[in-house]
């Protein structure tokens, strides 16, 4: 089935410095990724919608020069976490739509759990 | 380990129909419970959860009760409405935190038709 793979599932960084996450899916084209964050014990937010080849969109509160997003081919999205605080610390997800599957047409990543000391 | 088993698609009804679509999860500890719908275009949003057994969450006229005794978190809803079609997912949160602590089912897609 459908893999989206997540890289990497742990990282430690220290204040100030940038962190970059990856989505990839492996098997299918995502013309559409999306990234979330989890904050503990709570359900997920939406950070932003990201379109290979264009800009991605993000939610209100969301900051845009923080939270850089790149999707520059159909089976790769990044997410870059410049200057990283501690209070950047959670857990982020992100998912890709697989639009030649109507069934299950998104598949979730399995998170990075980011800490910032 | 801990996984979501969900009902699969596609699920077609008609307007003012009831709906349920059945998870079952299983998990060690006491795991807080989600549904969430992605709509066409829209990335997901949460539409109710449940945080301990028996627990009913609710929500656009959307019910789930978390049933420790069968492991499962159905949504049901009593007169579905076009307007409802999207894709359905049920999702796990573990209590503790940790790399991987969310867990989502393979989502169910609704098609409501007038």
């Amino acid at each position: 089935g459908a893999v989206v793979s997540q890289h990497p599932s742990r990282v430690i960084c220290k204040s100030g410095t940038s962190v970059k996450i990856e989505c990839r899916s492996l098997d299918f084209q995502a013309t559409t990724m999306f990234w979330y964050r989890q904050f503990p014990k709570q359900s997920l937010m939406l950070m932003a919608t990201s379109n290979e080849g264009s800009k991605a969109t993000y939610e209100q509160g969301v900051e845009k020069d923080k939270f850089l997003i790149n999707h520059a081919s159909l089976t790769l999205s990044t997410l870059t976490v410049t200057s990283a605080h501690p209070e950047d610390s959670s857990f982020y997800i992100c998912s890709a739509e697989d639009r030649s599957s109507y069934n299950s047409p998104l598949h979730f990543g399995n998170g990075t759990r980011l800490t910032v000391t | 380990g801990d996984s979501v088993t969900q009902m699969e698609g596609p699920v077609t009804l008609s307007e003012e129909a009831f709906l349920t679509i059945n998870c079952t999860y299983t998990a060690t500890g006491y795991p807080s419970l989600f549904w969430y719908v992605q709509y066409p275009g829209e990335g997901l949003q949460l539409l109710l959860k449940a945080t301990k057994a028996d627990d009913k969450g609710s929500n656009k006229g959307f019910e789930a009760t978390y049933r420790k005794e069968t492991t499962s978190f159905h949504l049901e809803k009593g007169s579905v409405q076009v307007s409802d079609s999207a894709v359905y997912f049920c999702a796990l949160i573990r209590d503790q935190t940790g790399a991987n602590n969310l867990f989502f089912g393979t989502g169910t897609r609704l098609t409501v038709i007038p």
